[in-house]
């Protein structure tokens, strides 16, 4: 059973250009979360989502970010006209469907260079 | 806001010394998980706590959750230089999972 899976493992942009992330959850899992960790520094929550809906954004930026878990396919992290500060790791997590209460399944994560 | 603070931020051990994390939320907690990840790595769940006055075991590391659910603690006993990484908590309030700054341990040989 393959675990989280994150691609692309290393992304760099430009200033201005867009940055994809892709999550692909664990078998059975249908709960995926996203967090940013800057370095140095803890992981912070951003987005909640089962297929098709997103549960909790209350962590996304207002702008140039979103989220989507479509019903096929993995879990997408869109930045638009990124800026140096975006430079981060973004993590994703899995769950099963019990969401919250059960632990959360990280992936290797996604290292964002903005030059 | 929520918060969940960590203390200490740091930690240098000699191997065979014991070390503590500490966790505090600002609010009331659902639950609490612990995390530990390795440098470059990515976090791993270690265990998850609910009950009020909870205490788990893992080997050489003991979990407590505080009889108020706001804190908790993750206890290493006689460390490992396989220890060696940074450890998080993270609290539950509503649909949030809030994780906490970690506290990054250091295992001296």
């Amino acid at each position: 059973n393959a675990g989280v899976m994150q691609n692309p493992r290393h992304l760099v942009r430009r200033r201005g250009q867009e940055a994809r992330l892709r999550c692909s959850p664990m078998k059975g899992h249908s709960h995926v979360y996203w967090y940013r960790q800057l370095p140095e520094e803890g992981l912070k929550f951003m987005v909640y989502l089962q297929k098709e809906n997103i549960i909790d954004e209350s962590g996304m930026p207002k702008e140039r970010f979103s989220a989507e878990f479509p019903k096929e396919g993995p879990s997408i992290l869109r930045i638009q006209q990124v800026v140096r500060g975006d430079s981060a790791a973004y993590f994703c997590a899995s769950s099963p469907p019990a969401g919250w209460n059960n632990e959360q399944f990280f992936g290797p994560g996604t290292r964002l260079t903005v030059l | 806001g929520q918060q969940v603070m960590q203390i200490p931020q740091y930690q240098h051990v000699q191997e065979g010394e014991d070390f503590t994390t500490y966790c505090n939320s600002s609010t009331t907690l659902s639950n609490i998980q612990w995390y530990k990840q390795r440098p470059g790595g990515h976090p791993v769940f270690l265990i998850q706590l609910v009950k009020s006055g909870e205490v788990k075991k893992q080997k050489r590391l003991t979990f407590q959750f505080g009889e108020a659910k706001k804190n908790s603690s993750l206890h290493i006993t006689a460390t490992q230089t396989t220890d060696v990484g940074t450890y998080f908590c993270a609290g539950r309030t509503g649909n949030q999972f809030y994780f906490g700054t970690g506290t990054s341990l250091t295992v001296i040989p």
